[in-house]
């Protein structure tokens, strides 16, 4: 059975501050997810990386996928109280259909003003 | 996640009764995804399911779980005889084709049993 194990599973920062969440697994992934869910709503996807190594920018969010392409990680630049919610990162093994993505427990970012 | 439509939103059943949860997939998409949410936890994938083929079942419950997606119409959940364990949000979520396509998330049926 895949794992995803992100950290921290909860964070509370100040408007303005930097942070990064991780996504690390003993599994390698053809590709993964990060996705950010607010509370009531379903998940929204955010960015797929594919390959070893990849960054992609997104405003102020910041993704990487490992060079082994087993872990990821989100950051993000001076935090913003609307980037309060839940950030899930999900993967896709090799061979399965992009659907059936084995998620993390995600990590619950709450950004006061 | 626009486009893929879930009812109900919230449902409240008592031990014992059956719950039904439909999902319409976005326009075009011909593959839909049963995801379960616990509190504080991810999702965890239950069924996939193409137009009246059950593709790949392996996280569902083996009783009292079921999944269809018929010709026509949504796809529905059932899941029968609820149990206080069965409440959770379950969220559907659709793709154009299957492998290595990205799929987009409905906003969830929220399952009380009292």
């Amino acid at each position: 059975t895949q794992l995803l194990e992100q950290s921290p599973q909860f964070l509370s920062i100040q408007e303005g501050e930097n942070l990064t969440v991780y996504c690390n697994s003993s599994s390698v992934f053809s590709s993964l997810q990060w996705y950010r869910q607010e509370p009531g709503e379903g998940p929204v996807l955010l960015v797929t990386v594919v390959t070893g190594g990849e960054v992609k920018k997104l405003k102020r969010l910041t993704f990487q996928f490992g060079d082994a392409r087993k872990d990821s990680s989100l950051h993000i630049t001076a935090a913003q109280p609307g980037d309060t919610g839940l950030y899930l990162c999900a993967g896709n093994s090799l061979n399965t259909n992009a659907g059936k993505s084995t998620f993390g427990d995600g990590t619950t970012l709450t950004v006061k003003p | 996640n626009a486009g893929v439509m879930q009812n109900p939103r919230h449902l409240v059943r008592r031990r014992g009764q059956e719950a039904r949860l439909r999902c319409s997939p976005m326009k075009g998409h011909s593959h839909v995804y049963w995801y379960r949410q616990l509190p504080e936890e991810g999702l965890k994938f239950m069924v996939y399911l193409q137009k009246e083929n059950i593709i790949d079942e392996s996280g569902m419950p083996k009783e009292r779980f079921s999944a269809e997606f018929p010709k026509e119409g949504p796809s529905i959940l059932r899941i029968q005889q609820v149990v206080r364990g069965d409440s959770a949000a379950y969220f559907c979520a659709s793709s154009r084709q299957g492998g290595g396509n990205t799929i987009y998330f409905g906003e969830g049926s929220w399952l009380t049993v009292v």
